[in-house]
């Protein structure tokens, strides 16, 4: 069966800390797509990233990392240095025959 | 660029009501998603079209839901007999898909159900 599991219900730190958000997943497929979404306050889900399981090199973008470790069927998520504006819930998916599959999120709480 | 658009933004009804819901998809994608998403929860699917045609439908979406994408654009949501288990916020995706391979969703704001 396939399944996404973000252990982590909520986090908080303070602004300027790194923070890594846990993804795990489980899949029978030999070929799968993972995703990073973020869901603001406001409610609108916003792509962050996308990762297919042939590529196993680390993904950065500014502040945020992934890493994708096939051996321990995670992607996990860095924040470097966080910011106020980062505060929202980030969800872990997995594409499941043009479905997505998702975890339960993380809600990320960034103090000034 | 406009991204995908949901209306209305947040429903009211009453238990028994029907609603409808509309989703109009970034111009050029050829597919269209529905989720639904409880508080706290993650999104779960429901339907998928590529251009008009439904290819799949979770066992979520029973006999009193129903979507269609009647010319490939824009889509419509309809739930019958609302029940207060269907309030969620219910979100459209779409894709711009081909050649078999997995593609971006993107997603619109949803539309927030409320039954009373």
């Amino acid at each position: 069966a396939q399944k996404v599991t973000q252990a982590q219900t909520e986090i908080s730190v303070v602004e300027k800390e790194d923070v890594t958000l846990d993804c795990v997943y489980e899949t029978r497929d030999t070929t799968y797509y993972l995703f990073w979404y973020k869901q603001p306050p406001s409610g609108e889900l916003v792509f962050l990233i996308r990762r297919n399981s042939f590529d196993e090199q680390n993904e950065i973008s500014g502040r945020y990392s992934w890493n994708f470790q096939k051996s321990t069927s995670s992607f996990n998520f860095t924040i470097t240095a966080s910011q106020v504006v980062d505060s929202a819930v980030y969800f872990c998916a997995l594409d499941s025959n043009y479905q997505l599959i998702w975890g339960a999120g993380t809600k990320l709480i960034i103090k000034p | 660029d406009t991204g995908v658009s949901q209306n209305p933004r947040h429903k009211i009804t009453k238990r028994g009501q029907n609603v409808t819901f509309r989703c109009d998809p970034i111009s050029e994608h050829n597919r269209l998603y529905w989720y639904r998403q409880t508080l706290g929860q993650g999104p779960e699917f429901l339907t998928y079209f590529q251009n008009e045609a439904q290819l799949e439908k979770s066992r979520l979406l029973s006999d009193r839901f129903s979507a269609e994408r009647p010319k490939g654009s824009f889509s419509t949501l309809e739930i019958q007999r609302t029940e207060q288990g269907d309030s969620a916020m219910y979100l459209c995706a779409s894709s711009l898909g081909g050649g078999g391979a997995v593609d971006t969703q993107y997603f619109g704001p949803g539309t927030r159900l409320t039954v009373l």
